[in-house]
C-alpha cells in the first residue's frame, strides 16, 4: 500500500516556541491530505484539510493563525503550530486518501506514523 | 453534529475466543465504514474496509454493516495476544471536508494468554 512519512516523529520545546512538522506522500499525489489531532485517551479529531495550491479548510475550533497549514506539492503537506503551550500538546497525525477515493471506488486512507508534541 | 459511537471498554477475552466489537453511527448517508487498530503511541492502522450490507472476512477478521440499522461491527476469530490494542471505527464524511473520517473513541481490547 501507499506510504505516508512524517517528521519528525517527536519534539518537546519550550512554550512560546514554533514547530513545523512535515508529512509527506512516498510513492503517490496526494492533492488533499488530512490533519488530525488525537488527545490521551481520545479519539482522532480532524483539525484541518490541507489542499494543493490552495488555503486550507479548518475545523470549527480550530485556530487557523496558530495552526499554519501548507500544502507546497503534490507530496508534501506541514502543519506548523505557532507559539506552541502546553494545552497543544498531543499526536498529531496526517493522512492522504488513497487515489481511487475521489472516484468512489475506494477510500481508503494511508496514516502517518504520527508526531508526539510535548510543549514544556 | 455526526457521530460514531463505540463501547470504550476494555474488552477482555482469553487466547483463542471471539472478540465482538460494536459501532454504531449518526449519519443515513454514510457509505464507507472502516475499522483501524491502533497500538499505544503508534498511528491508526487499517484492519477492514466495507461498503456493502452484509459481512465481509479476511483472515480472522470478519465486518459486518447494516446500513439500515445504521451498525457496523467487527469480529476477531481465534484472539491472540497481540491483537490486544485499541480498536477505531471510522466512517467516511460525505457532507463536509473532501472525504476525512469520523472516528469513534475505540474500543480497547485485551486478549489475555
Amino acid at each position: 500500500g501507499a506510504v505516508v512519512s512524517q517528521h519528525p516523529s517527536w519534539v518537546i520545546c519550550k512554550s512560546g516556541t514554533s514547530v513545523k512538522i512535515e508529512c509527506r506522500s512516498l510513492d503517490f499525489q496526494a492533492t488533499t491530505m488530512f490533519w488530525y489531532r488525537q488527545f490521551p485517551k481520545q479519539s482522532l479529531m480532524l483539525m484541518a484539510t490541507s489542499n494543493e495550491g490552495s488555503k486550507a479548510t479548518y475545523e470549527q475550533g480550530v485556530e487557523k493563525d496558530k495552526f499554519l497549514i501548507n500544502h507546497a506539492s503534490l507530496t508534501l503537506s506541514t502543519l506548523t503550530v505557532t507559539s506552541a503551550h502546553p494545552e497543544d500538546s498531543s499526536f498529531y497525525i496526517c493522512s492522504a486518501p488513497s487515489r481511487m477515493a475521489f472516484s468512489g471506488l475506494k477510500d481508503e486512507q494511508f496514516f502517518g506514523p504520527g508526531t508526539r508534541l510535548t510543549v514544556l | 453534529q455526526k457521530e460514531v459511537e463505540q463501547n470504550s471498554g476494555p474488552l477482555s477475552v482469553p487466547e483463542g475466543a471471539i472478540a465482538s466489537l460494536n459501532c454504531t453511527y449518526s449519519d443515513r448517508v454514510s457509505q464507507s465504514f472502516f475499522w483501524y487498530r491502533q497500538y499505544s503511541g503508534k498511528s491508526p492502522e487499517l484492519i477492514m474496509s466495507i461498503y456493502s450490507n452484509g459481512d465481509k472476512e479476511d483472515g480472522r477478521f470478519t465486518a459486518q454493516l447494516n446500513k439500515a440499522s445504521q451498525y457496523v461491527s467487527l469480529l476477531i476469530r481465534d484472539s491472540q495476544p497481540s491483537d490486544s490494542a485499541t480498536y477505531l471505527c471510522a466512517v467516511k464524511n460525505y457532507g463536509g471536508s473532501q472525504g476525512n473520517l469520523i472516528f469513534g473513541k475505540g474500543t480497547k481490547l485485551s486478549v489475555k494468554p
